[in-house]
């Protein structure tokens, strides 16, 4: 049992350059997300999808490009990585479609990447 | 303000003893709250969700105050293997994950 996994999981790029994070799950949740991690600040919310083809913007999307042409994958790109996307990056996915207050959130182990 | 308030911590606790921390969070219509615990450079992973009513989870107890706007986790008789950061998330009033919001996290730490 895969679940979700990110790759890679460790990432060094130089400012400038464009890099591609993978979120891949395996049990065909309809809820992707992708949140970034810095110290000092909870969980931000950068990009989440609904379904296939259906993206939304979450708190802090600006430099970021998501893209969900199939259910289990929803990889997220830094059009030109700056110092400032240096973070820890989670992937996450959700069967909820209801307010229940059993859902849950699984999140992949995260991708931390440096842009130096 | 923030959304959603935790005390940082850390918590330092001995090994055996009770530990309690709130997280306050400011929308007033917020419908579902959760703790989920993180271990250090690793994932968070649900703990156990906020009923209205208050629940248990073993040694995990999470309570509701709507008039006051916490929750709170409370743990008791610690394990040295509880030691992590605790996360406060809150969901609002629509009916989208894309509204939950996360606290910045509580750390305890469980001595021997």
């Amino acid at each position: 049992d895969a679940g979700i996994t990110q790759s890679p999981r460790y990432k060094i790029t130089e400012t400038g350059r464009q890099v591609t994070l993978m979120c891949h799950q395996t049990w065909s949740h309809s809820y992707m997300f992708w949140y970034r991690q810095d110290l000092g600040h909870g969980l931000r919310l950068i990009y989440y999808s609904a379904a296939a083809d259906i993206t939304d913007k979450g708190e802090v999307p600006d430099g970021y490009v998501v893209s969900r042409s199939k259910t289990e994958n929803f990889p997220l790109t830094l059009e030109s990585a700056t110092r400032s996307q240096t973070s820890v990056y989670f992937c996450a996915s959700s069967e909820v479609i209801r307010d229940s207050s059993g859902n849950t959130i699984y999140f992949g182990e995260g991708s931390w990447l440096t842009v130096v | 303000r923030k959304e959603v308030e935790q005390d940082p911590g850390p918590f330092n606790v001995p090994e055996g003893a009770t530990v309690a921390f709130n997280c306050t969070y400011s929308n007033s219509a917020s419908q579902s709250f959760f703790w989920y615990r993180q271990d250090c450079r690793k994932e968070p992973k649900l703990l156990m969700s906020v009923y209205s009513s208050g629940n248990e989870d073993g040694r995990f107890t999470a309570q509701l105050n709507r008039a006051s706007q916490y929750i709170s986790l409370l743990i008791r008789d610690s394990k040295l293997s509880d030691s992590a950061t605790y996360l406060c998330v809150v969901k609002g009033s629509t009916d989208s994950w894309g509204k939950l919001q996360f606290g910045a996290g509580t750390q305890v730490v469980v001595t021997p």
